[in-house]
């Protein structure tokens, strides 16, 4: 167990519907990152906050995904109107962001979102 | 296209034998780390390297990073079952982590 903890584990949800991920980062780190997994493939970038201030969205990140942090702790991932394609597990992680070297971050367990 | 170029994809040997993996860029970074996940798992931190040519070791495992902080590389002495898994890197750029595709290692006993 890292500290980062991630609500739900998995979620089975039909095309069209919206979903939320909640991420409770380790409490005392001010970055939070969320990545997406597919099978067979190394976490990609899909966002990050310092704090509350969302300062890097992938192209990843269509317009149907938003994510927040309203008070610099934990943050949410929706995804409106989800797509099969949405199929992944979503990590969350966090770090000091001591903005150089040795910024390890911890990675939660993830959350699986099925979309059929 | 991935930032971190990781080789091999697959790798399967025998418990007992020793194995490389590698992990190259043509990026710099202020750091690498490596990670190991299993399937249904987020990624565990194995090791963070720093400084250019840092050598680390973890048990069995010596990790490098390349003097010119671009590349590393993951060897594991007389691999055991227990060590199969994903196993990834991740550089530090421009104060985010981008992932390598990773090695899925599988070790039979």
């Amino acid at each position: 167990d890292t500290g980062v903890s991630q609500d739900p584990r998995h979620k089975i949800t039909k095309r069209g519907q919206n979903v939320t991920f909640r991420c409770d980062p380790i409490s005392e780190h001010n970055r939070l990152y969320w990545y997406r997994q597919t099978l067979g493939q190394g976490p990609e970038f899909l966002t990050y906050f310092q704090n509350e201030a969302q300062l890097e969205k992938s192209r990843l990140l269509s317009d149907r995904f938003s994510a927040e942090r309203p008070k610099g702790s934990f943050s949410t991932l929706e995804i409106q109107r989800t797509e099969q394609g949405d199929s992944a597990m979503y990590l969350c992680a966090s770090s000091l962001g001591t903005g150089g070297s040795g910024n390890t971050i911890y990675f939660g367990e993830g959350s699986w979102l099925t979309v059929v | 296209t991935q930032l971190l170029e990781q080789s091999p994809q697959f790798l399967s040997i025998q418990e007992g034998e020793n194995l490389t993996v590698y992990c190259n860029s043509s990026s710099v970074f202020s750091s690498l780390q490596w990670y190991r996940q299993e399937p249904g798992e987020g990624p565990v931190l194995l090791v963070t390297v720093v400084t250019g040519g840092e050598v680390k070791k973890l048990k069995r495992l010596t990790f490098q990073f390349g003097d010119a902080r671009k590349d590393s590389s993951l060897h594991i002495t007389a691999a055991q079952p227990g060590d199969t898994g994903l196993y990834l890197c991740a550089g530090e750029d421009n104060n985010d982590m981008r992932f390598g595709a990773g090695t899925r290692l599988t070790v039979k006993p």
